[in-house]
């Protein structure tokens, strides 16, 4: 298997613009993970879903980022608008939690986003 | 909610010595307590874990323990070498919520 797939794998943006970073979890995964790691915050946990529905939002940090997985193969962050503070490293994660049990999580390479 | 502390930030040895991070947790719910390696520019890798069940576990060089009753567990490594060099990061997990330890610098000298 490929392994975790983000992309791009960088993107720079200007404030105000829209930002959509792309995940595809490993096949046979059945929880996706949505991570943000910056110097200040560490990893922070945003978002996650089981098969395909979301599950716990709360690290959503505002009304601007939005998570969305229409299928077992892709899902996508997106911030709208953008602002500079949203500049962070963007990793998506995926287990099979329902049928190990237990939280093993792969991370794909990350997408790191600069907003000016 | 969970809440993961890590200690030391930063961690130096000669190469062949030993190197020990440390964790503690706050959620004694938690069942699962993996450590990830990330090396610049990549994501994270996870390189051992260790269940609630399991009070210690063995990788070849690494190794982790686990005291439930205190809440903390540690990661080993011996014979450290150059490429051991990366940020780990220790993590507690309940299920689909996981938090992080604020991570080790681990910088091995030849």
């Amino acid at each position: 298997d490929a392994g975790v797939i983000q992309s791009p794998r960088h993107e720079v943006t200007e404030m105000g613009q829209e930002v959509t970073l792309r995940c595809k979890p490993i096949s046979g995964h059945d929880y996706l993970f949505w991570y943000r790691q910056t110097m200040m915050r560490g990893l922070e946990l945003l978002i996650y879903f089981n098969n395909n529905v979301p599950i716990d939002d709360s690290g959503m940090p505002e009304d601007r980022f939005s998570a969305k997985m229409p299928n077992a193969s892709f899902s996508t962050l997106k911030i709208q608008p953008s602002e500079p503070r949203d500049s962070a490293v963007y990793f998506c994660a995926s287990s099979s939690l329902s049928t190990s049990g237990y939280n093993e999580q792969f991370f794909g390479p990350g997408t790191r986003l600069t907003v000016l | 909610g969970e809440n993961v502390e890590q200690h030391p930030s930063t961690l130096s040895v000669q190469e062949g010595d030993s190197a020990v991070i440390k964790c503690t947790y706050s959620d004694s719910a938690s069942n699962y307590f993996p450590w990830y390696k990330q090396e610049l520019g990549k994501g994270p890798q996870l390189i051992i874990d260790i269940r609630s069940n399991v009070g210690e576990k063995k990788d070849q060089r690494i190794a982790v323990t686990l005291n439930k009753t205190a809440k903390h567990f540690s990661l080993h490594i011996t014979e450290t070498q150059p490429e051991d060099s990366a940020v780990y990061f220790c993590a507690a997990s309940m299920f689909g919520d996981m938090r992080f330890g604020a991570g080790t610098r681990l910088t091995v000298k030849p």
